[in-house]
């Protein structure tokens, strides 16, 4: 079947420290994989995508790479900022289907 | 991208009522989805609207409780019907399909809470 499984959270980070966050997933076919985000109130906004593997998706700082040995999609940002809090959520497309399956989100926070 | 809008966005509900949520997209697409999140935690797949007949629903979420209506391809509703505190929740409203080169989008979310 098809799941994601995401790094535990809460993490939380001083200013301009290195971010990973660990993502993992299994699939039937050839899915497509997406970061999103969510700020304090807000609803989820598209952060990146790869829809094949050794595609890289990057936006505002982040990159993740589609990573099909692995089967993996960690989500990296060389230099965070206090803007940068929120909570992370790797997906999944399916290659088979149109079902989206979501990881538990990881929450970030970023201290001065 | 497709543009989602919903509303309210935010709603205090009394107990045994029921609250529609409407969602509109500014485009056409292929595919709308109406997801729940409890406070802290993920998503939860509720139920695929489908145009022109009954919405598919997931384990758990049955059609009495959560009536669901899409009459076209931009425009879907969602009722939460008979209301308890344990549905105060994010009703998120989303859409994918070709035209949004089947990524899937978010509307901002109708944040209820029950009382």
């Amino acid at each position: 079947g098809n799941s994601v499984t995401q790094m535990e959270g809460p993490v939380t980070l001083s200013e301009e420290a290195f971010l990973t966050i660990n993502c993992t997933y299994t699939a039937t076919g050839y899915p497509s994989l997406f970061w999103y985000v969510q700020y304090p109130g807000e609803g989820l906004q598209l952060l990146l995508k790869a829809t094949k593997a050794d595609d890289k998706g990057s936006n505002k700082g982040f990159e993740a790479t589609y990573r099909k040995e692995t089967t993996s999609f960690h989500l990296e940002k060389g230099s965070v900022q206090v803007s940068d809090s929120a909570v992370y959520f790797c997906a999944l497309r399916s290659g088979t289907g149109n079902q989206f399956y979501f990881g538990t989100g990881t929450s970030l926070t970023v201290i001065p | 991208s497709a543009v989602i809008s919903q509303k309210p966005s935010r709603d205090i509900c009394q107990r045994g009522t029921s609250l529609t949520i409407q969602c509109q997209v500014d485009s056409q697409v292929t595919m709308m989805f109406w997801y729940r999140q409890q406070p802290g935690q993920s998503l939860t797949l509720i139920a695929t609207a489908n145009q022109g007949s009954e919405a598919t629903y997931e384990s758990g979420f049955v059609i009495d409780k959560f009536p669901i209506s899409r009459p076209n391809l931009t425009f879907s509703t969602l009722t939460v019907s008979n209301m308890s505190p344990e549905d105060s929740s994010i009703y998120l409203c989303s859409a994918a399909g070709a035209q949004s080169g089947n990524t899937i989008y978010f509307g901002e979310g109708s944040w209820l809470t029950v009382v």
